[in-house]
């Protein structure tokens, strides 16, 4: 079974619209933290927001924020007023334990089309 | 400061031959990962280095791949004999650990390999 499973291959989102990309997650470590990372065309990976399993809250970065449901492990990623610049590839990702040197278990990403 | 570099940016070269790979990680960061992504798919992780030593290599696809790390900095990442399917963006991505909570991982830019 896939522990990361994005359902959306591609995403389309007029400018200043709000958008959310969706991320399941399959784990049976109680402890584990939730990524999403954006991939321009320009090829880096650029850390935008992280989900703790025991964070009481959902988790926000400015335009972004993390709607995180343990009981359906689900933690979709929402990106308010849309701007041409999140155009780019989207991933969830996962890392199990608490360690810290665990790696990041990636999906197969969402791209992201934003329209003036 | 400085980002994770990678070396070289695009590699070509013939089926058969041995290519290095090289990463320079952020100055202080003990945690070093290699992915690989294949075009339009998410990443695959290669191995992580934990200081110099490397106790999880269970991503690496064959025995053709190698990789090691010196003075807890640079690593390199040989792939013998290299094969067509070997085609695709190797990243690397350094990361803080211990005391830190999220212990996100920062990315290089990536070093393109066409195996012809």
């Amino acid at each position: 079974a896939q522990k990361i499973t994005q359902t959306q291959p591609g995403m389309f989102v007029q400018e200043k619209e709000a958008v959310t990309l969706d991320c399941t997650y399959d784990t049976s470590d109680p402890s584990y933290g939730l990524f999403w990372y954006k991939q321009p065309s320009s090829g880096e990976m650029i850390f935008l927001i992280y989900q703790g399993s025991y964070d009481q809250q959902n988790a926000t970065e400015g335009r972004y924020s993390l709607n995180f449901q343990k009981a359906r492990k689900s933690a979709n990623l929402v990106i308010s007023a849309s701007q041409l610049g999140d155009s780019a590839m989207y991933f969830c990702a996962m890392r199990e334990g608490n360690s810290g040197y665990s790696t990041l278990t990636f999906g197969k990403g969402t791209m992201l089309l934003v329209s003036p | 400061g400085a980002g994770v570099s990678q070396s070289p940016s695009n590699k070509v070269t013939e089926k058969g031959k041995d290519v290095e790979l090289r990463c320079d990680p952020i100055s202080g960061h003990t945690a070093l990962y290699w992915y690989r992504q294949s075009l339009g798919q998410g990443l695959e992780f290669l191995i992580y280095f934990q200081g110099n030593s490397a106790p999880d290599k269970s991503g690496l696809p064959s025995d053709r791949f190698s990789a090691e790390r010196t003075g807890g900095s640079v690593s390199t990442l040989t792939i013998q004999r290299t094969q067509q399917e070997d085609s695709a963006v190797y990243l690397c991505a350094s990361s803080l650990v211990g005391g830190q909570v999220i212990n996100e991982q920062y990315f290089g830019p990536g070093t393109r390999l066409t195996v012809t």
